[in-house]
């Protein structure tokens, strides 16, 4: 079983719409929690990181935990077309390691 | 800015060749990573290094060697390589909030 899952898509959404990422992870004692995107051919960018059940806001993103479901979720309000890329999802076991999962395509169509 | 710069940024190796990748940083972290990324695999981890000279294994680190002889640079070792080995290569480090990232190389074993 991979530490983290994430559904590969693409999903497809109409400008404007939500885009909603999703992700599982298999360590309970995970402790903290990721959301990278990644343009095609450059390196992921970190969008936010949540530690604490809830949710977390920042702009149009807002990221969703719950760890007794061991779920991470990602809401991309008024996507634009410069949302499209690939959203990387990573857990922190909390010893400096992170593992990634295979990342989410998503296309943003104008 | 991290002050993270990998090189070379390409590369077109033979098999059975060494090849070193060098990882590059300006504002002394501590713990530094390689990671590949190939399509359906997403990011995975091959070695990394909490302080100098102090480095572990990863989950995909046959076939490879790291130093890290100065805070600032960690080195990736292949030392024969093979087109397995074929991939981009990411080096990061860690911050308070996540990782940072290089550019990457892009390496081909023909």
């Amino acid at each position: 079983q991979k530490e983290v899952e994430q559904n590969s898509g693409p999903l497809s959404v109409p400008e404007g719409a939500i885009a909603s990422l999703n992700c599982t992870y298999s360590d309970r004692g995970s402790q903290s929690f990721f959301w990278y995107r990644q343009y095609s051919g450059k390196s992921p960018e970190l969008i936010m990181f949540i530690y604490s059940n809830g949710d977390k806001e920042d702009g149009r993103f807002t990221a969703q935990l719950n760890k007794a479901s061991q779920y991470v979720s990602l809401l991309i309000r008024d996507s634009q077309p410069s949302d499209s890329a690939t959203y990387l999802c990573a857990v922190n076991n909390n010893f400096n390691k992170f593992y990634f999962g295979s990342g989410t395509k998503l296309n943003v169509k104008p | 800015d991290a002050g993270i710069t990998q090189s070379p940024r390409h590369k077109v190796t033979e098999t059975g060749t060494p090849v070193t990748l060098r990882c590059h940083q300006t504002e002394n972290h501590r713990y530094m990573y390689w990671y590949r990324q190939d399509p359906g695999h997403g990011l995975r981890l091959i070695h990394y290094s909490y302080g100098v000279k102090d480095t572990d294994k990863g989950e995909v680190s046959d076939g490879y060697s790291v130093s890290r002889s100065k805070t600032e640079d960690f080195l990736l070792t292949l030392e024969s390589a093979t087109s397995s080995q074929t991939s981009v290569y990411f080096c990061a480090i860690s911050e308070s909030n996540g990782y940072t990232f290089g550019s990457g190389t892009r390496l081909t074993v023909v």
